[in-house]
């Protein structure tokens, strides 16, 4: 079964960087992902599709702060240089046969 | 500039019927497999149903499966979800997405409330 695992919660102080990580299961490490970034009572904004050899696409807008990696079956985003609005949930998701996906968020604290 | 508009939300009761719209403009609507994606309050977000381009192919989350109906015109550029039987924990903010399949950038609406009470 496709699922997604994500940590509840993360924490950065303003001006450094953190990492996201999104764990595919078992036999699904080839897929790929993608991240949305949910800021506090707005709707969610796709950041970028990330696949598994690291290569990733973001949309359109999206800081060059963020970026993202793969290994094996984790999926990660790295925020740099954090600023008071990316203090929001960040939800990883794929796509199979049934077919979307979301990992159950994270939601990122800048100090 | 991309813009997805969903339209129809309000307060409905337990049993009752609503149907939901999406209008779509800044891409090629007739080229995007689109979803429905909802949030119950303070939850994260959960997939409902998702429609590929030409309609071919259509699926349900279970939680959803045999009350909701997603259809879409791509004349009119528009997404549909008709939501039968409602029930409490329908209740949710409904987002239009387009994309989540493939490569590609994904597009989200704003959202409209879905409020399933007595």
């Amino acid at each position: 079964q496709l699922v997604l695992t994500q940590s509840p919660s993360a924490s950065a102080s303003l001006g450094a960087s953190v990492k996201l990580t999104c764990t595919l299961s078992s036999g699904h490490s080839s897929y790929a992902i993608a991240w949305h970034q949910q800021q506090p009572e707005k709707g969610p904004r796709y950041l970028m599709k990330l696949n598994s050899d690291g290569s990733h696409s973001k949309g359109d807008g999206i800081p060059d702060r963020f970026s993202g990696s793969s290994s094996g079956a984790e999926r990660y985003l790295t925020i740099s240089s954090l600023q008071s609005e990316d203090e929001a949930d960040y939800y990883c998701q794929t796509w199979g046969t049934g077919p979307v996906v979301f990992g159950g968020g994270t939601k990122l604290t800048v100090l | 500039e991309v813009q997805l508009v969903e339209s129809g939300g309000g307060l409905v009761q337990p049993g009752g019927s609503l149907r939901l719209s999406c209008a779509a403009s800044g891409f090629t609507f007739s080229s995007y497999s689109m979803n429905w994606v909802r949030q119950a309050p303070g939850k994260g977000l959960e997939w409902v149903s998702y429609i590929s381009s030409s309609s071919s192919t259509i699926y349900y989350a279970d939680s959803v499966k045999g009350r909701f109906t997603i259809s879409r015109d791509n004349a009119k550029n528009s997404l549909y979800l008709q939501m039968n039987s409602l029930r409490d924990e329908d209740t949710a903010v409904y987002y239009c997405a387009a994309g989540m399949v493939g490569s590609g950038p994904d597009y989200w609406g704003q959202g409209t409330l879905v409020t399933v009470s007595s």
